[in-house]
């Protein structure tokens, strides 16, 4: 089993340029979760999915879009990048909310 | 709203117990867990408190007070590969489901 993947691993975007960070679990869990770590400031949710099809968002949403069109996949969409969506990424998955498998991240720049 | 409070940065020798603590404010309390995450990695799961009380698992340890809106983490005979970041967390259960909300970490510093 691969557990959580995330792709791309690293990725560099000028200010204003859109991109999907893909999600992918093969545990069949039933949550899916999206968040952003910035030094000091530990794991923020932005966005989480309890099921295909349903979304929910988190502590910072804003900036952010989601879709769960399958269960083993979430994606996380940057419409128009900003700098201070300079981050690392992790998504994760469970069964239940307190025991969660995060994926190995995506280090994001926007320049 | 969810406020957690851990402390920024504990250090200790091999062969130490070191005590993590964390204190919360949550508007509905259902339990604790706590992550490590290393340098570069993604974080992983230790333990989760959904009641009072001790919860070992090697050589680490949860303990969870309600009554104090406390708990912490202690990590045993210390070796240097517990160098890395420890996180407490609380799950939030609304109408739209259940997510986990984390403190900002606890960088644990091993020494030879």
């Amino acid at each position: 089993n691969a557990g959580v993947t995330q792709t791309p691993k690293f990725r560099v975007l000028k200010t204003g340029q859109s991109m999907t960070l893909l999600c992918a679990q093969d545990m069949n869990h039933e949550y899916m979760y999206w968040y952003r770590q910035d030094p000091g400031m530990g794991l923020r949710l932005i966005h989480y999915s309890v099921g295909e099809g349903t979304t929910a968002k988190g502590e910072v949403p804003d900036g952010y879009n989601v879709s769960r069109l399958k269960k083993q996949n979430f994606l996380l969409g940057l419409e128009s990048a900003a700098p201070s969506q300079t981050s690392v990424y992790f998504c994760a998955s469970s069964w239940t909310g307190p025991e969660q498998y995060f994926g190995p991240g995506t280090r994001l720049t926007v320049t | 709203g969810q406020s957690l409070e851990q402390p920024s940065e504990v250090t200790a020798v091999e062969g130490a117990i070191v005590q993590i603590n964390c204190t919360y404010q949550t508007s509905g309390f259902y339990g604790l867990s706590w992550y490590q995450q290393h340098d570069g990695g993604a974080p992983t799961f230790l333990s989760y408190n959904g009641l009072d009380g001790l919860e070992e698992t090697g050589r680490f340890s949860s303990f969870l007070s309600r009554s104090d809106s406390y708990g912490y983490l202690l990590l045993q005979e210390l070796q240097m590969k517990d160098s890395a970041s420890y996180f407490c967390a609380v799950p939030q259960y609304n109408q739209a489901g259940t997510a986990l909300i984390f403190g900002k970490g606890t960088t644990l510093s091993v020494s030879s």
